[in-house]
């Protein structure tokens, strides 16, 4: 079954910690997001790729880092700069950056930093 | 720039019952619209989109929204609810330009009551 992978489901860290949270696609997008989700703000959009070995910063990139070295993988990290860490992370991908094109969601990351 | 406002943030309903979900939009381009549903803890799955052509859209699960220019306005909805709709509501928008960034809305929790 083609789809979108996000591991591990819960995650919990320490603050000050690094910590890199996988997404995995097999249905051979060309395009990935990262998007962070807090209760009553929907979702903000982290970090995007278009192409292998290319991204750009959402809205809210600050505290975070990704890569784009393969075209199924777009891990997101996760820095100590990061100042309010504990969210639920979202991973999408889409056919392509051109317009209209549905995006395609993962099951989620929710991560808990104390 | 692009932004989206859900004006109820929870709507009960009584199951079999109608429901409508609100949608606004500000844009000062031509944008596509969606709404995507999510399940507790779930990732989000696309309901409908509208990209062009009948301002009427029907999308899975009996729903279906009406994109209103005049208005901004992509209303989503479902003449008989059941429990299984329980769920987060998401409206979002993407521009025209050839990007396919999405901005969402806050979210609307839909719980249907037995």
């Amino acid at each position: 079954d083609g789809g979108i992978t996000q591991s591990p489901k819960y995650l919990f860290r320490k603050e000050g910690q690094n910590v890199t949270l996988s997404c995995e696609q097999n249905l051979n997008h060309d395009a990935m997001y990262w998007y962070r989700q807090d209760p009553g703000q929907g979702l903000r959009l982290i970090y995007y790729s278009q192409i292998v070995n290319d991204f750009q910063k959402g809205d809210i990139a600050e505290g975070y880092s990704v890569s784009r070295e393969k075209k199924e993988s777009f891990p997101l990290t996760v820095t100590s700069a990061q100042k309010n860490p504990t969210a639920f992370y979202l991973c999408a991908s889409s056919m392509s950056r051109g317009q209209g094109y549905e995006q395609y969601f993962g099951p989620g990351t929710r991560l808990t930093v104390t | 720039a692009q932004s989206v406002t859900q004006l109820d943030s929870q709507v009960p309903v009584f199951e079999e019952a109608p429901v409508e979900l609100r949608c606004n939009y500000s844009s000062s381009v031509s944008v596509y619209l969606f709404w995507y549903v999510q399940y507790p803890n779930q990732g989000l799955q696309l309901l409908l989109k509208y990209l062009s052509g009948s301002t009427l859209v029907k999308g899975i699960n009996g729903f279906e929204a009406e994109f209103n220019k005049s208005q901004t306005s992509f209303h989503l909805r479902k003449p008989s609810v059941h429990i299984s709709d329980t769920a987060e509501y998401f409206c979002a928008v993407s521009d025209q330009t050839g990007a396919n960034n999405l901005f969402f809305g806050t979210g609307t929790r839909l719980t249907v009551i037995p």
